[in-house]
């Protein structure tokens, strides 16, 4: 079956960067586009951005760019989300989502598979 | 950009009730929308896309309607295990924005 599974929760001081690693199996790592999507506390959902898993090509939502880096790995079917100059209000929930699409190269923009979520919390 | 707006943000409802939840699109988005079920402590399922399109293995209980701004999620026969907050999306162009959510409640 289908499994995203997330990296532990982190706790980072203002400034700081974190790495978000979303590793994949039961399915084929280059057929599905991966999302990264984040939940403050008690909020919504914010999609923040889009990887191809072939090639590596990331689109990231306007408000994240400059700050986020979305980056693959094929030899361990892993996707990683970087975010950086963390300030007290990216304290959240992430999520990796993969995109709907098996048909590939099309991608769907959403989302039937998540990871379990990672918390993040930005505190000095 | 999109803004999605649900309504109600809360809903109080008993077992066995039908309830409905509705997403408006700040501007037409087709029938680019999916329905989310979110439960405390847990990643969002998806349950409807293309607005009216079950997803694999989720209940009949669960359906969709609309297009362009006005969207619809209808939940027949509420059971315990339908008590969670939902969530629209459009997909329609970037950025692919949720709603603000709809948090169901047991009355």
């Amino acid at each position: 079956q289908v499994q995203l599974v997330q990296s532990g929760a982190e706790v980072k001081k203002p400034g700081a960067s974190v790495t978000i690693s979303c590793r994949t199996s039961g399915y084929t790592f280059t057929n599905f586009y991966m999302h990264w999507v984040r939940q403050a506390p008690g909020q919504g959902l914010e999609w923040m951005g889009i990887i191809n898993p072939s090639g590596g090509s990331a689109s990231i939502a306007q408000q994240f760019q400059g700050r986020v880096a979305m980056t693959r790995d094929a030899a361990t079917s892993t996707f990683y989300m970087e975010l950086t100059s963390l300030k007290s209000d990216d304290t959240a929930i992430f999520y990796c989502a993969r995109d709907k699409s098996d048909n590939y190269p099309q991608a769907h923009y959403f989302f039937d598979a998540w990871g379990q979520g990672t918390l993040v919390t930005v505190s000095s | 950009d999109i803004q999605m707006t649900q309504s109600p943000s809360i809903l109080s409802a008993s077992v066995g009730d039908r309830v409905t939840i509705t997403c408006r699109a700040s501007k037409s988005v087709s029938t680019w929308l999916a329905w989310y079920q979110q439960k405390p402590g847990q990643a969002p399922k998806l349950l409807v896309y293309q607005a009216s399109i079950l997803e694999s293995g989720v209940s009949s209980r669960f359906s969709g309607s609309g297009s362009r701004t006005e969207f619809t999620l209808t939940i027949s026969s509420l059971q315990s295990d339908d008590f969670a907050t939902y969530y629209c999306q459009h997909y329609n162009s970037s950025p692919y924005s949720f709603g603000q959510g709809t948090k169901l409640e047991i009355k």
